[in-house]
């Protein structure tokens, strides 16, 4: 398995451009996490799925963010419009469970975004 | 919820030396613990992990700790190396949620030469 798949790698945008970053999760993996990281505040979770279903989006910094997964294999988080407050690095993560039984998660490469 | 508190947030040893990171959480029924290492632009990668059944765990120099009663888990790196250097983050699974880890702050690991 390729592991967890995140594009792009970077984005540089201008302020008020929409933003989407895409994820494709392992393949088996019930649930996708969505996190952001910058040094002040750490890794803060923004969104996580489990069988595609949303869960828990209480860590959605405000309606300009969006997250959508349509099926088992790929999720986005969109930013619109975006502020240089959004610049951060965006991982993707999934993670199985099996007969009540939780594993760790597997995350991506991540998205390094810069809204100037 | 759960919370998760990591100290220290920086640690410098001489290579060869011991480097311990503690960890607490909140949530008396949380019964997964794992570990990350997160080196410099990369991604954070499960390096090991501990569940509630279990008091310690080892894997070659790497190994955890968990003690229930006072809920607090470590991690033990012996014979450390350079490339041991990195950001180490703890979590916890607590009851519900799901999959849902709560995560430390993170611990700034630096092996000096």
């Amino acid at each position: 398995d390729a592991g967890v798949i995140q594009s792009p790698r970077h984005e540089v945008t201008e302020m008020g451009q929409e933003v989407t970053l895409r994820c494709k999760p392992i393949s088996g993996h019930d649930y996708l996490f969505w996190y952001r990281q910058t040094m002040m505040r750490g890794l803060e979770l923004l969104i996580y799925f489990n069988n595609n279903v949303p869960i828990d989006d209480s860590g959605m910094p405000e309606d300009r963010f969006s997250a959508k997964m349509p099926n088992a294999s790929f999720s986005t988080l969109k930013i619109q419009p975006s502020e240089p407050r959004d610049s951060a690095v965006y991982f993707c993560a999934s993670s199985f469970s099996s007969g009540g039984t939780n594993y760790g998660y597997t995350f991506g490469s991540g998205t390094r975004l810069t809204v100037v | 919820g759960e919370n998760v508190e990591q100290h220290p947030s920086t640690l410098s040893v001489q290579e060869g030396d011991s480097a311990v990171i503690k960890c607490t959480y909140s949530d008396s029924a949380s019964n997964y613990f794992p570990w990350y290492k997160q080196e410099l632009g990369k991604r954070p990668q499960l390096i090991i992990d501990i569940r509630s059944n279990v008091g310690e765990k080892k894997d070659q120099r790497i190994a955890v700790t968990l003690n229930k009663t006072a809920k607090h888990f470590s991690l033990h790196i012996t014979e450390t190396q350079p490339e041991d250097s990195a950001v180490y983050f703890c979590a916890a699974k607590g009851w519900g949620g799901g999959n849902k880890l709560t995560f430390g702050t993170g611990t700034q690991l630096k092996v000096e030469l």
